[in-house]
């Protein structure tokens, strides 16, 4: 059965501060892996990874995929209070063209204090 | 442009009941997908409809059961509820032939007493 693992599950810190979210995944074959915020219902999506070693950036957050050891980070530099929220990893399952069935990591809870 | 929405938001069931969660997907889409996140997890796979059937399914029990309507709104049924069944519930939609990532709905909170 597909495994996704999060680490760390919760982690603290102050505004300006950088962070490392890490997803470690245990999945035959995957297509793609993807980064979801939860703030406080509905998952937003951050970022979609589909080849090992192309960054993936949109402000200050940024990701990264490596296939061949299995695990993305998701980093946020000079965070700030809006950051908090769950973090959330996703593997997509190979074939088909839809991406319903996402396999979740148990997410990682940042919280920012100012 | 709507997105994914939901309803209801909040709904208190005692065990042995049964229960319908209604979901209209994003402006455009055609696929449906339910999950259930229970506190402090990720959200787990339920089942998928596309074109008014049930295509993928996750590791839940025949208790759990939906539909999906020829507007592409769909329903999902929970009947003989549990405690452990209290969870987030989760709809999510895409568009069957673009490879884009899901939309979620801000979910339907069940409470089972």
């Amino acid at each position: 059965e597909d495994k996704v693992v999060q680490s760390p599950l919760s982690l603290v810190v102050h505004e300006g501060d950088t962070v490392t979210l890490n997803c470690s995944y245990e999945v035959t074959n995957f297509r793609s892996l993807l980064w979801y915020k939860q703030e406080k219902k509905a998952p937003t999506f951050l970022f979609m990874l589909t080849s090992s070693g192309i960054e993936k950036k949109s402000g200050r957050l940024s990701s990264i995929l490596d296939k061949k050891e299995l695990f993305s980070i998701l980093n946020i530099t000079a965070t700030q209070t809006g950051d908090s929220a769950i973090y959330l990893c996703a593997v997509v399952p190979p074939g088909g063209t839809s991406y319903g069935k996402l396999t979740f990591g148990q997410g990682t809870i940042l919280t920012v204090h100012p | 442009d709507a997105g994914v929405t939901q309803s209801p938001t909040h709904l208190i069931k005692t065990r042995g009941q049964q229960v319908t969660l209604r979901c209209s997907p994003k402006s455009g889409h055609d696929t449906v997908s339910w999950y259930q996140q229970a506190l402090g997890q990720g959200p787990q796979f339920i089942f998928q409809y596309y074109e008014e059937e049930e295509r993928q399914r996750g590791n839940f029990p025949d208790r759990f059961s939906g539909h999906q309507f020829p507007n592409y709104s769909s329903e999902l049924n929970v009947n003989a509820l549990l405690l452990g069944d209290s969870a987030l519930y989760l709809c999510a939609s895409s568009h069957e032939r673009y490879n884009s990532p899901l939309h979620f709905g801000n979910g339907t909170r069940l409470t089972v007493t």
